[in-house]
């Protein structure tokens, strides 16, 4: 059973669309999470969700944008996509404030 | 601003070999994370330091914590292949244990 689930697992697009990649967890926690992952592999986070509601709201252009329907998903949807997007998105669940569960990444690539 | 130092970042050292992973952080915490990244892949979670002295042990690597210094330690015995990737310390703080300060990562390389 796939605990953090992301979709989907590469996308290659061109510069100025909008994508969206999407994060479903079956842990029942309540907490969810997006990094970034850049060439150097340097992690970074972006958005926390806490029982759908914002609580961490990095310092990423607003072309970035998180929505959580409900405690099990929470997607990025990126419009008017740059070459410096391109990086590895992880998804990430936690039951609060704990030890974060990753998901499988999605490797984005603009060109 | 959290800012939390690894070193080395880059370790290649030979089977059998002991060698030791610093992770040094700025502010107080006291939940330190050590993950494991195998080459285009996920992060997986080897331990979690909650507070002051602890110390944990699976297989071949053990972890410390001390909060005073903030420094925590991933120590590796005897190394064998298979623990060639890429080793991250992260910290929670910087205002809320649910943000997490990664380093930059050590990647580790063993040799036969």
């Amino acid at each position: 059973d796939t605990a953090v689930s992301q979709t989907p697992k590469y996308l290659v697009t061109q510069m100025g669309n909008d994508k969206s990649i999407k994060c479903e967890q079956n842990l029942g926690h309540d907490t969810m999470y997006w990094y970034k992952q850049d060439s150097k592999k340097f992690l970074k986070i972006m958005f926390s969700y806490n029982n759908k509601e914002l609580i961490i709201n990095e310092t990423v252009p607003n072309r970035f944008s998180p929505k959580s329907p409900d405690k099990a998903h929470l997607n990025l949807h990126i419009n008017s996509l740059e070459l410096g997007d391109s990086a590895v998105y992880f998804c990430a669940s936690s039951p609060s404030g704990t030890k974060q569960y990753f998901g499988p990444g999605t490797r984005l690539t603009v060109t | 601003e959290l800012k939390v130092e690894q070193n080395p970042l880059f370790l290649s050292m030979q089977e059998g070999k002991n060698y030791t992973i610093y992770c040094n952080y700025s502010t107080t915490s006291d939940r330190l994370y050590w993950y494991r990244q195998d080459p285009g892949k996920s992060l997986e979670s080897l331990f979690v330091l909650l507070s002051n002295g602890a110390v944990k042990q699976e297989g071949r690597l053990m972890a410390s914590l001390d909060t005073k210094a903030r420094l925590s330690t991933l120590h590796i015995t005897a190394a064998v292949h298979d623990l060639s990737a890429t080793y991250f310390c992260a910290v929670a703080g910087g205002g809320s244990n649910y943000k997490l300060t990664f380093g930059k990562g050590t990647l580790l390389t063993v040799n036969p």
